[in-house]
């Protein structure tokens, strides 16, 4: 089974900190994302990536900046946290190929305060 | 505008009372429609992939079905342990991400 783990569970931080939140997976998917989700919302994507060093903004990028340096892990970075940024943090990874279904992390809660 | 919607925003069920979930989508040039359910506390599961009006997919108690305008994910004799939020997300030609419902949240009482 594809697995993808995420660092935290939870995260409290305070407004205008730098924030890192860590995805690894370990099926050497090419594709990797980052969602958020909030209540009453779909998941919204953030960025994505799909390959090495190659990242894509998706619908909400701003405020949010990306890293992936290898191809397991995918990181998500907040510059400057905001409180608008409070939510729960979803990385997933999928093959490279057609319409794969996605295999998610079991997320992060961030709070910023 | 691609979009999706799904209906009810919650469905409270006894065990064993079969129903339907909803998701209606416009999208220009659908490549796929997925179903996946979410526990609390967890990411997103897996469950199916539909590509073409008509399509009919199973897993143990649930079926998922596919026509021009919508999907319907059919629980049959529901248990306990699926109690879930079931989100449905399209692909389609315009956009190459997926768009995703805000979901349904099934609850099936003892």
């Amino acid at each position: 089974d594809v697995k993808v783990t995420q660092s935290s569970r939870y995260l409290v931080k305070r407004t205008g900190e730098k924030v890192f939140l860590e995805c690894v997976q370990d099926m050497d998917h090419e594709n990797m994302f980052w969602y958020r989700q909030d209540p009453g919302l779909g998941l919204r994507l953030i960025y994505f990536s799909y390959d090495v060093k190659m990242k894509e903004k998706g619908d909400i990028p701003e405020g949010y900046s990306v890293s992936r340096e290898k191809k397991e892990r995918f990181s998500l970075i907040l510059e400057s946290a905001s409180t608008n940024q409070t939510s729960m943090y979803l990385c997933a990874s999928s093959l490279g190929q057609g319409e794969s279904p996605l295999h998610f992390g079991n997320g992060t809660r961030l709070t910023v305060t | 505008e691609d979009q999706v919607t799904q209906s009810p925003e919650a469905l409270r069920l006894q065990e064993g009372e079969s129903s339907s979930l909803n998701c209606s989508y416009t999208v220009s040039g659908l490549r796929g429609l997925f179903w996946y359910r979410q526990d609390p506390g967890k990411g997103p599961e897996f469950l199916f992939t539909l590509y073409s009006a008509g399509e009919e997919k199973e897993k143990e108690r649930l079926k998922a079905t596919l026509t021009k305008k919508e999907s319907f994910l059919h629980i049959t004799a529901p248990k306990p342990e699926d109690s879930a939020t079931y989100l449905c997300a399209v692909g389609g030609d315009s956009n190459y991400q997926l768009i995703w419902g805000a979901g349904t949240k099934l609850i099936i009482k003892p």
